[in-house]
């Protein structure tokens, strides 16, 4: 159990529907990450919230569309996906700091979402 | 750009040897480095991370060492167990940048033979 859950663990949609990722961390947290992780390819980082704002969208298609409530839960709402958005979708959380902090800061991932576009 | 990257993307050895997973980094300006485990069907697990400001950490079984003057980051596991096997990478964040701002390597797989 690493404290950061995700559901589904696995979803399978059509390019025309509408689905969500769920994302729900019990660290205590004050940030939370989207990460999208591709076959061969390194993480690549989302989105990030801290404090339930958005603090970094990077590039990632309108498609991709994420809600923050609280400092808790983080979604990840689809829609209109294309196939090469089948990937393995990883929420993050960890305590920032801020950068003046130079103790580093630590990310815990979920277990992931596995996604399917067909 | 600045990258990070690893020497060798698969690493076979017997169970009870050491193994020892390299990372290469780019940005001399890095103030900080992960190293996390990926098994199969599961999200990534921290192991043990380090500050520039040292050149060796150590946890259970694992050993991260950091040469600053290479820019070169590994992690010695002892005596490998069947259950390491996984895809480890490394990650590092820039001095002076946001706290998040990882860049992560793309992995080396270890295979742990019995």
């Amino acid at each position: 159990e690493t404290g950061v859950t995700q559901t589904p663990r696995h979803l399978v949609m059509g390019m025309t529907n509408k689905k969500s990722l769920k994302c729900e961390q019990h660290l205590g947290h004050n940030a939370m990450y989207w990460y999208k992780q591709s076959a061969k390819k390194p993480l690549e980082l989302m989105f990030v919230y801290n404090f339930k704002e958005q603090t970094e969208n990077n590039s990632v298609p309108s498609r991709f569309s994420p809600e923050c409530p609280n400092s808790s839960h983080l979604f990840l709402h689809l829609h209109t996906l294309q196939p090469e958005d089948s990937a393995l979708y990883l929420c993050a959380s960890s305590q920032d700091r801020g950068a003046w902090d130079p103790s580093g800061n630590t990310i815990y991932f979920g277990e992931g979402s596995w996604l399917t576009v067909v | 750009g600045e990258s990070v990257g690893l020497h060798l993307p698969t690493l076979s050895v017997q169970e009870g040897d050491n193994s020892i997973i390299n990372c290469a980094y780019s940005n001399s300006a890095s103030d900080y480095f992960i190293w996390y485990k990926q098994e199969s069907g599961k999200g990534p697990q921290f192991i043990i991370d380090i500050r520039s400001n040292m050149d060796k950490r150590q946890g259970q079984r694992v050993t991260v060492l950091l040469n600053k003057t290479v820019k070169h980051l590994s992690l010695q596991i002892a005596a490998t167990q069947p259950g390491d096997s996984a895809v480890y990478f490394c990650a590092e964040k820039a001095a002076g940048g946001s706290n998040y701002k990882l860049t992560f390597g793309k992995g080396t797989l270890l295979t742990v033979n019995p």
